[in-house]
């Protein structure tokens, strides 16, 4: 196991409401990801992080920002939550380094629902 | 951008048949190509991977995936399933024109049912 956990493991928020959601690793992995699971569409990447304070959107950033500040923790906060946001949410990680990239490994999952 | 096929939503087996999931992949360039298994209620975990070297990769659990480069293909196998492969199974590909740390591009998935 990588070491990652995600809090909180579920959610109920208000539409309208800031939600900030945490991924926590214990490896001091490089590459760290947010992505979205929903019926029909597998996954779906939100942004990703290539180091502290380095981040890049992915395929679905509308209404999402992220955060980097320590290697170990990649927070993912939704700014004004929507209904369309109901979602299950998965951080991962990227083994090794540099030439030496090995598979992703994800985390627990937390479970937002948006009312 | 990268896109990924998985070709059946659904699958539903008898116990002891052979399984074969089918994934292909629209990115012309080098990739990673990985299949995850999920177990209701759980987080995804690696089934195999390939990288590079022998197209034919085995991976845990029994399950084996064959990288058909002229068809842009990682197909899924095993040759005989049981009760507990039951599970949604994703493929997923990774590009490696930004250095490979632009994540994973999966398919919509595949529910795979056994009966027993």
């Amino acid at each position: 196991d990588a070491g990652i956990t995600q809090s909180p493991r579920h959610k109920v928020t208000e539409t309208g409401t800031p939600v900030t959601l945490r991924c926590h690793q214990t490896e001091n992995h490089r590459y760290m990801y947010w992505y979205r699971q929903d019926p029909g569409h597998g996954l779906r990447l939100i942004h990703y992080s290539y180091g502290v304070k380095d981040t890049d959107k992915g395929e679905v950033s509308d209404g999402y920002s992220v955060s980097r500040s320590k290697t170990e923790d990649f927070l993912l906060t939704l700014e004004s939550a929507t209904s369309s946001q109901t979602s299950v949410y998965f951080c991962a990680i990227r083994d090794g380094t540099g030439g030496d990239l090995g598979g992703y490994t994800f985390g627990s999952g937390t479970r937002l629902t948006v009312v | 951008a990268q896109s990924v096929s998985q070709h059946n939503h659904h699958v539903i087996l008898s116990e002891a048949a052979s399984l074969e999931l089918g994934c292909n992949y629209s990115y012309g360039g080098t990739v990673n190509l990985f299949w995850y298994v999920q177990y209701p209620g759980q987080h995804l975990q690696l089934l195999l991977k390939y990288f590079s070297g022998d197209p034919l990769v085995k991976g845990i659990k029994g399950f084996e995936a064959e990288f058909i480069k002229s068809k842009f293909s990682f197909n899924l196998r095993k040759p005989s399933v049981q009760w507990s492969d039951t599970a949604e199974y994703f493929c997923a590909v990774n590009s490696l024109s930004g250095g490979g740390a632009d994540g994973l591009t999966f398919g919509k998935g595949t529910h795979l049912i056994i009966q027993p």
